[in-house]
């Protein structure tokens, strides 16, 4: 149980254009998501938390704008990379928090961004 | 600011071997503490901390959480190849939405 999967695992894009990232849990509830971000060698570094029906909470540094984040379901969340720059190459990582279970939270496998 | 310091930040030990992961923490709201193994993709669990002394187990690996020196250790003994990878610790802080606060990893690489 307690599976979260995303889609794509991973992608190639060219500046300038938008790139949809799908989180999904699949057996269980997720009122609250998470988004998460790491570089090459670094830890992860939490972007956003994506709430059922509500807007997100950005982290300080990441821009709303560019990192257009929906939570339409209890089952799925979606970031939206728009205008991607090379820069916005990293792994993206989501979370799902159970939310009749013991708030633990499940990754996903993550989606490899590569902007050119 | 809230953080998480693990250390060290890179280890190379032989098989058969014992490691002692460290991770100490400064977080305005604890809710728990957790271990991550990540190895090409996303982390996966090993354990959750909440209390302080008792030792958590599963099969080569413990953790043990200290709530009043504010650290936590990751034990591995008679270590193997499989086990090469970055260990992520990381706190939940339980006064927002339970965001995870991670720490940079360590990374554990495991030669025959």
């Amino acid at each position: 149980g307690a599976v979260v999967s995303q889609h794509p695992s991973w992608v190639i894009c060219k500046s300038g254009t938008s790139v949809k990232i799908e989180c999904r849990s699949l057996d269980f509830q997720a009122t609250t998501m998470f988004w998460y971000r790491q570089f090459p060698k670094q830890s992860l570094m939490l972007m956003a938390t994506s709430n059922e029906g509500s807007k997100a909470t950005y982290e300080q540094g990441v821009e709303k704008d560019k990192f257009l984040i929906n939570h339409a379901s209890l089952t799925l969340s979606t970031l939206t990379v728009t205008s991607a720059h090379p820069e916005d190459s990293s792994f993206y990582i989501c979370s799902a928090r159970n939310s009749g279970g013991n708030y633990e939270q499940y990754f996903g496998p993550g989606t490899r961004l590569t902007v050119t | 600011e809230d953080k998480v310091v693990q250390s060290p930040l890179s280890l190379v030990v032989h098989e058969g071997d014992t490691v002692t992961l460290n991770c100490s923490y400064e977080v305005t709201n604890f809710r728990s503490l957790l271990w991550y193994k990540q190895e090409k993709k996303a982390p996966t669990f090993l354990f959750m901390l909440t209390s302080s002394g008792i030792e958590k187990k599963s099969g080569r690996l413990s953790s043990i959480l200290d709530k009043k020196e504010l650290f936590s250790i990751l034990n591995i003994t008679a270590t193997q190849t499989g086990d090469s990878a970055v260990y992520l610790c990381a706190v939940e802080d339980g006064g927002s939405q339970g965001n995870l606060i991670f720490g940079k990893g360590t990374k554990l690489s495991v030669k025959p």
